[in-house]
């Protein structure tokens, strides 16, 4: 299977703030990443599909970048409506795995 | 618009057995797989399966084979998980979540449905 890693597991910020959150795939995937918002009692909400193609809606200050195994999430100017987890996942081999996700805390 | 409805929350005793139900709407049913998500309390996501909306056929991911079942009616657009044999690890929130291909990602996903198994 394909190990997902994230980085930090948690941060702390500001609103303003630039945000940036790292994934690491354990072989190549190409660009068959996607990524996730999930806030608290909520399912998880596609953000960015094929590393860094915004979904619908998806605010600009979101983007993805990267290819192969090493792929990032920036979010530009952090908003009060941003603090929440966020994932990783691969779509390129099946079982699609996921990170362990990344807390994005209010400082 | 596109939705998922999942059944409500679920309390269970080990060894008994549960059907969550995933209703979709605003969409063609059958031009979509169906994903099947785990979120075990306050951990991360752990993904379980799909199910082909088109013929009817589940793959399982490791450690998600023998107790648990995918299956559909079309004919109510609904897809299905069932767990039988539950245990007290299988408390978990349980998603599903559409798939168009995988370059699309997994576009839309239900509520969730918490399933509590008390021993």
């Amino acid at each position: 299977d394909i190990q997902m890693t994230q980085s930090p597991s948690s941060l702390s910020a500001s609103v303003g703030d630039r945000v940036t959150i790292s994934c690491r795939a354990s072989q190549t995937i190409a660009t068959y990443l996607n990524w996730y918002q999930q806030k608290p009692g909520k399912a998880p909400k596609l953000l960015i599909y094929a590393a860094s193609t915004l979904e619908s809606v998806v605010p600009s200050r979101f983007s993805g970048s990267g290819s192969g195994t090493d792929f990032t999430l920036t979010i530009s100017s952090l908003q009060p409506e941003d603090f929440a987890t966020y994932y990783c996942q691969q779509s390129y081999i099946t079982p699609w795995t996921f990170g362990q996700g990344t807390n994005v805390e209010i400082k | 618009q596109v939705q998922l409805v999942q059944s409500g929350s679920e309390l269970k005793k080990a060894g008994a057995s549960v059907k969550v139900s995933c209703k979709a709407s605003g969409y063609t049913f059958t031009s979509y797989v169906m994903n099947w998500v785990r979120q075990a309390p306050g951990q991360g996501l752990e993904w379980m399966g799909w199910i082909d909306t088109n013929t009817g056929n589940p793959t399982y991911a490791q450690g998600f084979t023998g107790r648990f079942v995918f299956s559909l009616d079309t004919s109510v657009t609904t897809a299905y998980l069932q767990i039988s044999s539950l245990e007290a690890e299988d408390t978990a929130m349980y998603y599903c979540a559409r798939e168009d291909s995988p370059v699309y990602g997994l576009d839309y996903w239900g509520q969730g449905s918490l399933v509590t198994v008390s021993s």
